[in-house]
């Protein structure tokens, strides 16, 4: 599957630096999301972003900064994170406003840990 | 709220073995339905979905049939391969496009050759 790609695929950061994840789907998909995927707990959401539009934020930390440039780009940026936000960290797409849209497809994710 | 509740795992089963992995949901209104699978070390795949009553859902092998009655999406395998142990994750969704996935915790399967 190379629909949904993530970038970079394993990230090691210390408290104190800024790194950003990507997402970038190639599926003509209008809306994006971000899922954290931590040992043991169910999938999280995060954000969705619809349109380009920001349409949900799952109470996230502001620690964690999403961007949507356009309807294929999706990042991440992280600054000053805990250890506790190390997981592997899912992006997905879906279709917009069409029927059969409510499918996500996931990327590979990225396995962050924070040191 | 919605809810989705699997097995718990994991499970273990010899190859060609009959798997079942029971998924019962609580929703308000009427959901679509869905079975992901996580392979180690990747992100989760789209194995099988039903969008309404009575909807079977099938890809590689694997069955899924939406009762409404039982509000149940179990997914089912008549003979399972050492190449289908994976973590395995009902969802539901409401509403269409551009919604909040709902995740069962999932359930880990291996097969032994």
């Amino acid at each position: 599957e190379t629909g949904v790609t993530q970038t970079p695929r394993h990230l090691v950061m210390g408290m104190t630096n800024k790194k950003s994840l990507k997402c970038e789907q190639h599926l003509g998909h209008n809306a994006m999301y971000w899922y954290k995927q931590s040992a043991k707990k169910p999938l999280e959401l995060m954000f969705v972003y619809n349109f380009k539009e920001q349409t949900e934020n799952n109470s996230v930390p502001s620690r964690f900064s999403p961007e949507c440039p356009n309807s294929s780009h999706l990042f991440l940026h992280l600054h000053t994170l805990q250890p506790e936000d190390s997981a592997l960290y899912l992006c997905a797409s879906s279709r917009s406003g069409a029927a059969g849209g409510d499918t996500q497809y996931f990327g590979p994710g990225t396995r962050l840990t924070v040191l | 709220g919605n809810s989705v509740t699997q097995m718990e795992g994991p499970v273990t089963l010899s190859e060609e073995a009959f798997l079942t992995i029971n998924c019962t949901y609580t929703a308000t209104g009427y959901p679509s339905l869905f079975w992901y699978v996580q392979y180690p070390g990747e992100g989760l795949q789209l194995l099988l979905k039903a969008t309404k009553a009575d909807d079977k859902g099938s890809n590689k092998g694997f069955e899924a049939t939406y009762r409404k009655e039982t509000t149940s999406f179990h997914l089912e395998k008549g003979s399972v391969q050492v190449s289908d142990s994976a973590v395995y994750f009902c969802a539901l969704i409401i509403g269409g496009s551009a919604r909040q996935l709902t995740f069962g915790s999932g359930t880990q399967l291996t097969v032994l050759p």
